[in-house]
């Protein structure tokens, strides 16, 4: 069976430190992968997807990247973290279009 | 603007006391509507796929239905296990793979 995994669970940071969250998925090839953000009682917002190695969309101008080195492989990142930065993130992948995405369980993170 | 809502926000209900959730979508072609179960500190967790109006699922206690604008999570017979944030999202035509998420409904079931 599939499962994707998130890491770190929590991640306290200072303004403008460099930020890296890695999310893998195991048991499938070519999924569909992506970054959510989702703000205290507020939907789910994408912020990045990915149909394959290298390949990445961007859905918000941002400070934050993206990035697909291997194909179960996401990384989320940041040269220089804002406050604004805060939040619950959230990767996912999919089998393909239409298909169900499926979630980790996220990494908090806190800027102070 | 493709928007997906939900209400209510928030719902308080006693064990056994059956009652709904709803999303409401306004997208310009619906390719499919999806609920999940979000619980505190977790990644949300999926429960069904709709496709078209008048499709309907089940899983235990909960029933998704689907019309042309507007979906409805059916809960029977609530335990207090069943209380979680539950999310829909929708995916449209005009967007390649890409969500669109309700804000969601807390749902609060005491014994």
């Amino acid at each position: 069976s599939q499962t994707i995994h998130q890491w770190p669970a929590t991640l306290v940071q200072p303004v403008g430190s460099p930020l890296s969250l890695e999310c893998t998925v195991e048991g499938t090839s070519n999924p569909n992968l992506y970054w959510y953000r989702q703000a205290a009682g507020r939907g789910l917002q994408l912020l990045f997807y990915s149909v394959g190695i290298g390949q990445i969309s961007s859905e918000v101008p941002q400070n934050l990247s993206a990035s697909r080195p291997q194909d179960r492989q996401f990384i989320l990142s940041s040269k220089k973290l804002l406050l604004s930065d805060s939040g619950f993130y959230l990767c996912a992948w999919s089998p393909g279009e239409g298909q169900p995405q499926h979630f980790g369980d996220g990494t908090r993170l806190s800027i102070l | 603007e493709d928007q997906v809502t939900q209400s209510p926000e928030a719902l308080r209900l006693q064990e056994g006391e059956s009652s709904s959730l709803n999303c409401s979508y306004t997208v310009s072609g619906l390719r499919g509507l999806f609920w999940y179960r979000q619980d505190p500190g977790k990644g949300p967790e999926f429960l069904f796929t709709l496709y078209s109006a008048g499709e309907e699922k089940e899983k235990e206690r909960l029933k998704a239905t689907l019309t042309k604008k507007e979906s409805f999570l059916h809960i029977t017979a609530p335990k207090p296990e069943d209380s979680a944030t539950y999310l829909c999202a929708v995916l449209f035509s005009g967007g390649y793979n890409k969500l669109i998420f309700g804000a969601g409904t807390r749902l609060a079931v005491h014994p």
